[in-house]
């Protein structure tokens, strides 16, 4: 099974500011990646897939790198209403499996 | 309206089983994959099962392999999760999330769960 490993677990930052989360696998999967936002009682939310690729109706200060081993989803000009976890997705092969998520905290 | 609507949840002793079933509507059910992904208290997400389209083809977690069984229903828009032999490290909210196209991608839709609590 391939293992995804977010770094870090938990970020604090304040509105306005750029934050990088990084999502690494245990094997590379090309651009086979995929990126969620999930807030507290809700659906998890699809932000980024094939690595870069902004969802329709995702706002564009969200955005994803990377390919092979190594991948960064970076939000631009943090808003209030990004505070949430957030979780890669690797649909390389099966089992799909996630990363263990990263909390954006807004100081 | 594009949704999916998950239903089956409830309070169940170990070693017993249950069936979840997702309704979807507004979209063409018989040309997506369907998937379940769980999340466990204090856990992050993990995928379950998958049925293609069609279901030609099923692929499940190794954690379920063999006690869970996923089918789907496309005459009635519907997806199912029929759980056996159910542990306490089974409970969590599952979700049933619909495929990019037939089975083999990511996840571009979600239900809002259903919570399986395993307890005696």
């Amino acid at each position: 099974d391939i293992q995804m490993t977010q770094s870090p677990s938990s970020v604090s930052a304040s509105v306005g500011d750029r934050v990088t989360l990084t999502c690494r696998a245990s094997q590379g999967i090309g651009t086979w990646l995929a990126w969620y936002q999930r807030k507290p009682g809700k659906a998890p939310n699809l932000l980024i897939y094939a690595a870069s690729n902004l969802q329709t109706g995702v706002p564009s200060r969200f955005s994803g790198s990377g390919s092979g081993t190594d991948f960064t989803l970076t939000i631009n000009s943090l808003q209030p209403e990004d505070s949430a976890t957030y979780y890669c997705l690797q649909f390389n092969s099966f089992p799909r499996t996630f990363g263990q998520g990263t909390n954006v905290e807004i100081k | 309206q594009v949704q999916l609507v998950e239903s089956g949840g409830g309070v169940v002793q170990p070693g017993r089983s249950l069936r979840l079933s997702c309704a979807a509507s507004g979209f063409p059910f018989s040309s997506y994959g369907m998937h379940w992904v769980r999340q466990a208290p204090g856990k992050g997400l993990e995928w379950v099962a998958v049925t293609w389209y069609d279901g030609s083809n099923k692929y499940y977690a190794d954690s379920v392999k063999g006690r869970f069984t996923i089918f789907r229903d496309n005459s009635n828009n519907t997806v199912s999760l029929q759980m056996n032999s159910l542990r306490v490290e089974d409970t969590a909210v599952y979700y049933c999330a619909r495929d990019k196209i037939g089975g083999n991608w990511y996840f571009n839709l979600w239900g809002r769960g259903t919570l399986v609590t395993v307890s005696s």
